[in-house]
């Protein structure tokens, strides 16, 4: 059974980098079928997509984020990463990361348990 | 950007109703169409994918319909572990978009 788990600091302070890495176990983030993704939801409110890594390193992002996102890919350790630069408090979230299904029209079909990450000095 | 709106926002129902959620996109998104439930506390749980394909592991009661901009969820038969938000979202184009989600209650 595949598992995603979200890693990294629960509080970051304004204006500097949130960082967090996604550990897939139970399959191999190598394969040709899947993209990796980040998804953040705010307390109460919606999802919100990020960003979407492919294993060979290809890359793509939310317009509304892509001047401050970077994502990573380390096969040889079997996770991916994101970064989000000069965070504010409107970046405060659980963020998510997913697996989305090539063949299957790209659903999120995998998910992390998510990890609440609060901008705050 | 794709706009998805969900209708309605929030909903009561009983155990053992039928209910139905629509999704409307701004601009076409073919089948490229996922629902998702969502339980407090929990990450999202693909339930159908292709607008109308059951994701493997879902209940037979759950089923999705449409194409283009107009899409629905029914669930048939209400669980007491139904009772959560449910989000739509394309995946025609990026960005990937969700609706704003629909909050499934106990009457």
């Amino acid at each position: 059974q595949l598992q995603l788990q979200e890693s990294g600091p629960g509080l970051v302070k304004p204006s500097e980098t949130l960082s967090l890495t996604c550990n897939v176990s139970g399959g191999s983030i190598s394969s040709s079928s899947y993209y990796w993704g980040w998804i953040r939801q705010p307390p109460g409110k919606g999802l919100e997509w990020i960003g979407s890594i492919y294993y060979t390193g290809s890359t793509y992002y939310n317009p509304s984020l892509k001047s401050r996102v970077t994502t990573s890919i380390d096969t040889s350790k079997n996770q991916f990463s994101m970064k989000l630069s000069s965070v504010t408090a409107a970046d405060t979230a659980v963020y998510y990361c997913a697996r989305l299904n090539y063949y299957d029209n790209y659903p999120f079909d995998y998910w992390g348990q998510g990890t609440l990450v609060t901008v705050s000095s | 950007d794709i706009q998805m709106t969900q209708s309605p926002s929030s909903l009561s129902a009983s155990v053992g109703d039928r209910v139905t959620i629509t999704c409307r996109a701004s601009q076409s998104s073919s089948i490229y169409l996922n629902w998702y439930r969502q339980k407090p506390g929990k990450a999202p749980e693909l339930l159908i994918h292709s607008a109308s394909t059951l994701q493997s592991g879902v209940p037979s009661r759950f089923s999705g319909s449409g194409s283009g901009t107009d899409f629905t969820l029914t669930i048939t038969s209400l669980q007491p572990e139904d009772f959560a938000t449910y989000y739509c979202q394309q995946s025609y184009t990026a960005p990937y978009t969700f609706g704003q989600g629909t909050k499934l209650e106990i009457k």
